[in-house]
């Protein structure tokens, strides 16, 4: 089975410049999170969905970043503009509701470098 | 306030030799969740295991176990016999009730030499 799929995996832009990360959830997963890890603050949520409605964007960092999840199979998360400050590695994970698990299973992350 | 306290930022070990991770917790809710992830230097971060607050068997898979105790707030990982392939960052995280997020600790890197 595939796990969760994000794209790209490396991003390398410059200050001022429009990124876009992309993220397939496991199918049948209703639950979709967006993680930044960076060495400062470590691994921090920024926003969750649960079918494909936002229910908490209380840790996305400012009105420059923006997340959406037009259908079950597909989240985006832009910043724009982007700040060498973004640079991080961002995460996404999904989960399946319904079972008293509630484990999160992540994808291999995209890290951008923001110059 | 929820939090997740991994105290020991680096171990270093030889291959074969036991290793215990530590992972102290707190919360106020009675009814959490606490797991364990393992990061490997390619980057990924994945999962090893769920622990519900309602259930403190000890577990064992393999060469891993894990401590659970309420009366301590702690959740530790052992890594018994260890291999070079076990050299990545552990994070432990908690699972807040009424909002489904997870509180990650500040990770534990796990260095196991040859």
């Amino acid at each position: 089975d595939a796990g969760v799929i994000q794209s790209p995996r490396h991003e390398v832009t410059e200050m001022g410049q429009e990124v876009t990360l992309r993220c397939k959830p496991i199918s049948g997963h209703d639950y979709l999170f967006w993680y930044r890890q960076t060495m400062m603050r470590g691994l921090e949520l920024l926003i969750y969905f649960n079918n494909n409605v936002p229910i908490d964007d209380s840790g996305m960092p400012e009105d420059r970043f923006s997340a959406k999840m037009p259908n079950a199979s597909f989240s985006t998360l832009k910043i724009q503009p982007s700040e060498p400050r973004d640079s991080a590695v961002y995460f996404c994970a999904s989960r399946i509701s319904g079972r008293a698990s509630f484990e999160q299973f992540f994808g291999p992350g995209t890290r951008l470098t923001v110059l | 306030a929820q939090k997740v306290t991994q105290a020991q930022t680096e171990i270093s070990v030889v291959e074969k030799e036991d290793v215990t991770l530590d992972c102290v917790y707190e919360t106020r809710d009675t009814t959490y969740y606490l797991f364990w992830y393992k990061q490997p230097p390619s980057g990924e971060l994945v999962f090893l295991i769920r622990r519900n607050s309602f259930d403190e068997q000890n577990e064992i898979s393999g060469r891993y176990s894990w401590n659970f105790q309420k009366s301590t707030s702690s959740f530790n990982f052992t890594i018994t016999a260890s291999q070079v392939v076990d050299s990545a960052v552990y994070f432990c995280a908690l699972r807040e009730t009424d909002t489904d997020k997870l509180i990650f600790g500040t990770g534990t890197r796990l260095q196991v030499f040859p």
